[in-house]
């Protein structure tokens, strides 16, 4: 069965500073990876999405995420953040073979401060 | 941009009361999801629904649970008598697979369900 990690529960970023959030993924075949963010009363809103080709996609609000298939990760990155990226921040991965049902990680909560 | 919609955005009700929570997808779209995030906890996959049947369920989707498409519309979510555990998010989604795994699912922004 497909697995996700998200090993930091929460990280403190400096605004203008560089974001990374890390993801890691298990799964048997071709992953269908995404990143979700989700701001505080709010729904999930999908940020970036890697289905394949190109491993570095871009996704919006500046956000990009770098797939590693030797590494099973799913990185996403920011190079100056906001103090409205203040959210809390999913990784997915969908599984086609059962009616791509997404299993989302624990999340990472993000904190900007001035 | 068409949006997935959800109702109520907040649902108090009692321990033991049963519940629908409703959901409209975009319109086209032909697999429709429920998900429910405990506080705290990450988002987890209840059920699939495709081709007016349920096509996946977690070990969560007990018989409590239920889904329905009654119309073109609308997809519910009810619970029989609900449980001070089932408090939590309870997201719809909603997705029209493109070819080998290109689906994107489209979140609405979530029905909280607090039960007392």
């Amino acid at each position: 069965a497909q697995s996700v990690t998200q090993p930091d529960i929460h990280i403190t970023v400096s605004e203008g500073a560089s974001l990374e959030l890390r993801c890691n993924y298990s799964y048997g075949a071709t992953p269908y990876l995404f990143w979700y963010v989700q701001s505080p009363g709010q729904g999930l809103q999908l940020l970036l999405k890697y289905f394949s080709g190109d491993t570095l996609v871009q996704g919006i609000k500046g956000f990009e995420a770098e797939f590693k298939r030797s590494q099973s990760s799913f990185n996403l990155r920011k190079p100056s953040v906001h103090w409205s990226d203040a959210a809390e921040y999913f990784c997915a991965v969908g599984d086609e073979a059962n009616d791509y049902k997404l299993s989302f990680g624990a999340g990472t909560t993000v904190t900007v401060r001035a | 941009e068409p949006e997935v919609t959800q109702t109520p955005s907040h649902q108090v009700t009692q321990m033991g009361q049963e519940v629908i929570l409703r959901c409209v997808p975009i319109s086209n779209h032909l697999y429709f999801y429920w998900y429910r995030q405990i506080l705290g906890q990450k988002v987890e996959f209840l059920v699939s629904f495709y081709n007016n049947e349920i096509s996946e369920k977690s070990e969560i989707f007990d018989d409590q649970f239920s889904v329905e498409r009654p119309d073109g519309s609308n997809f519910t979510l009810k619970i029989r008598s609900t449980k001070l555990e089932d408090s939590a998010m309870y997201f719809c989604a909603s997705t029209l697979p493109r070819g080998f795994g290109k689906n994107i699912q489209y979140f609405g922004a979530g029905t909280r369900l607090s039960v007392l």
